[in-house]
């Protein structure tokens, strides 16, 4: 059936480094990628998201890119602040604008 | 965004029993979902809940053990049944709005359930 693969499971960088986290997917059909932070005893909160008639969505420090050929899509966070440190989920949304696949989530961490 | 409110927050429960989840939303949405997230886990999906019809179960999940009901388009529950220590977890609601591929999904707060 369908998977998301996301790398890595976690992630330690500097304030103001930069961060990226890619997923790859298997449906073919696939055309919506949104991107969740969950802080720990949050709910996951939808922070960015593309489609698959773009490459890239930008706003602000963070950017998704999209390689629907290669199909995977990557997360990349600029000038990381410690607010920064959450887990990260990727997902894809099937073909039939039903169901979100979840990736295994990344653990970022932004240390001072 | 929605606003979607989940009740219980959190409860302790004895094995065996069963427990009733609401998820209420601001407005009518095109679709509801229940998760269910293990501590330290990913996000899995347990159904959708179709409104005025059967919900739709992922593999894994039955309908005897975790039935479901939508009766209208802005409220939803998920019952947990004869539960065991392995249906510890957090539950959460999701909605999704906006219609076809531009609709976008949020969560509820989550309840978190504890089962001794």
């Amino acid at each position: 059936g369908e998977n998301v693969e996301q790398h890595p499971s976690t992630l330690s960088v500097q304030e103001g480094d930069s961060a990226v986290i890619k997923c790859t997917y298997s449906d073919s059909a696939s055309n919506y990628f949104p991107w969740y932070k969950q802080e720990l005893g949050k709910r996951p909160q939808l922070i960015i998201d593309i489609r698959s008639n773009v490459g890239e969505k930008k706003d602000q420090r963070i950017a998704v890119t999209l390689n629907k050929t290669a199909k995977h899509f990557s997360l990349h966070i600029t000038e990381t602040q410690p607010e920064d440190s959450a887990v990260y989920f990727c997902a894809n949304r099937d073909g039939g604008y039903n169901k979100l696949i979840f990736g295994a989530g990344t653990r970022l961490a932004v240390h001072p | 965004s929605a606003v979607i409110s989940q009740k219980p927050s959190r409860d302790i429960c004895q094995r065996g029993t069963s427990l009733t989840i609401q998820c209420q939303v601001d407005s009518q949405v095109t679709m509801m979902f229940w998760y269910r997230q293990q501590p330290g886990q990913s996000l899995t999906l347990i159904a959708t809940a179709n409104q005025g019809s059967e919900a739709t179960y992922e593999s894994g999940f039955v309908i005897d053990k975790f039935p479901i009901s939508r009766p209208n388009l802005t409220f939803s529950t998920l019952t947990v049944s004869n539960m065991s220590p392995e249906d510890s977890s957090i539950y959460l609601c999701s909605v999704a709005r906006g219609s076809g591929s531009e609709n976008e999904q949020f969560f509820g707060p989550g309840t978190r359930l504890t089962v001794l």
